[in-house]
């Protein structure tokens, strides 16, 4: 089973500055999907970044830009210019590319609570 | 708004009853799943089903149970309720193609057992 780990509960930046957020997760399939999902105060679930195992190029959504290193198993979440609307617990997650009956679950980190500072 | 309706948003009840939780999966997805997050809490995997069909299980536990309805619209029934089933419960749905893998979640809906 795919395991998805988060070693920071709780992580600050200011205002402007940047900041990192560590995943690594463990499987044995080649090619799958990751996420980061972001929580805020409202607890919606929001899609931050997407990331396919077989694409080399690390994923970049605007100030959300991921590093994806395949061979570690791991995929940290930079978030540059950070904002205040960017406080939130923020969630990696898993998935299998393989599509089989409709599709697998995502598998959750346990995540990092950011906060941004004035 | 991800397209997927859950409700109720918020549900009071008390120990030992019965509730049943409803969600409507985006229009064309035949994918539904079901998330337990406790208070301060990573999202748990309960169940998925695929067009009608339970396709895999995770930890939930065997006073819960859902299905899904032709119409694609799933309910997830928890009974003999506890204190600890308080918690914030979500549905997702996704196409069945391949496609760019996300979950889309509903607000949730919280439920309170006192």
């Amino acid at each position: 089973a795919q395991t998805v780990t988060q070693s920071q509960p709780e992580m600050s930046v200011q205002e402007a500055e940047t900041v990192t957020l560590s995943c690594t997760y463990d499987t044995s399939e080649s090619d799958y999907y990751l996420f980061w999902y972001k929580q805020p105060p409202s607890r919606q679930m929001i899609l931050v970044i997407r990331q396919e195992a077989y694409k080399q190029q690390n994923a970049t959504e605007n100030r959300f830009s991921v590093n994806f290193q395949k061979a570690a198993k791991s995929f940290s979440l930079k978030i540059s210019d950070s904002q205040l609307g960017d406080a939130a617990m923020y969630f990696c997650a898993y998935r299998s590319y393989i599509l089989t009956g409709g599709g697998n679950k995502l598998t959750f980190g346990t995540g990092t609570q950011l906060k941004v500072e004035l | 708004d991800s397209g997927v309706t859950q409700t109720p948003k918020h549900l009071i009840t008390a120990t030992g009853q019965r509730v049943t939780l409803r969600c409507s999966p985006r229009s064309g997805d035949l994918s539904v799943y079901w998330y337990q997050q406790s208070l301060d809490q990573g999202l748990q995997f309960l169940i998925h089903y695929y067009n009608g069909e339970e396709r895999a299980k995770g930890n939930i536990l065997e006073r819960f149970s859902a299905q899904q309805f032709p119409d694609l619209h799933s309910e997830l029934n928890l009974s003999s309720l506890e204190l600890g089933d308080s918690a914030l419960y979500f549905c997702a749905s996704s196409v069945t193609q391949k496609n760019t893998g996300e979950l889309f979640f509903g607000e949730g809906s919280r439920l309170t057992v006192l």
